[in-house]
């Protein structure tokens, strides 16, 4: 079945750095790929949604600023999240789509900024 | 406003049991409803959608539109069904997925 490979899975960096997260489509071409964001016990919210080539679309309240988010191939979306602080601490996860099939989603990236 | 809604943090039942995971939705279009599934450790997995129609791992969910309901259920619970269970509205055509809070899933022996 079709494979989304996220990483890295787990990530710890000091305040005011930045960190990339990559999300790989194994073996199909996710013209679509999507990113979420989960806070402890609560649900998954998206962040972004990215086609290949174009710039993302940020669900509201999301700064695209901070959470760079690139689509360059139909295989690979990264999310670079600039200058990150503790409340950007949460667990990331990406999800990719080809056209008119159901969402595969990565393993998730568990971000900790100290 | 779109909203997916789960009531239950925590649902406990002994194996055997009969389950039945709540999910109400709230979207003004025609909605389409996805259950997913998380096992310990593992990634979020499509358990079944409702255009299909389908029973996989001997759950169903049918669509509820006068109730806004799209709940899980199987007959009978097994151990190996413990995990977290979440309601998802897809959004239109963008391929967006609205998610509820999610449901965990204790299956006792």
């Amino acid at each position: 079945g079709a494979v989304v490979s996220q990483h890295p899975s787990r990530v710890i960096c000091k305040s005011g750095t930045s960190v990339k997260i990559e999300c790989r489509s194994l073996d199909f071409q996710a013209t679509t790929m999507f990113w979420y964001r989960q806070f402890p016990k609560q649900s998954l919210m998206l962040m972004a949604t990215s086609n290949e080539g174009s710039k993302a679309t940020y669900e509201q309240g999301v700064e695209k600023d901070k959470f760079l988010i690139n689509h360059a191939s139909l295989t690979l979306s990264t999310l670079t999240v600039t200058s990150a602080h503790p409340e950007d601490s949460s667990f990331y996860i990406c999800s990719g789509q080809a056209s008119n099939s159901p969402l595969h989603f990565g393993n998730g990236t568990r971000l900790t900024v100290t | 406003a779109q909203r997916v809604t789960q009531p239950e943090k925590l649902l406990s039942v002994f194996k055997g049991a009969p389950v039945e995971l709540k999910c109400n939705y709230s979207y003004s279009g025609s909605p389409e409803l996805f259950w997913y599934v998380q096992y310990s450790r593992q990634r979020l997995q499509l358990l079944l959608r409702h255009i299909s129609r389908e029973s996989i791992k001997g759950f169903t969910a049918d669509l509820n539109k006068g109730e806004t309901s799209f709940h899980l259920k199987k007959p009978f619970a097994q151990e190996e069904d413990s995990a977290m269970y979440y309601c998802a509205l897809a959004s239109g055509n963008t391929g967006k997925l609205i998610f509820g809070q999610g449901t965990t899933l204790q299956v006792k022996p």
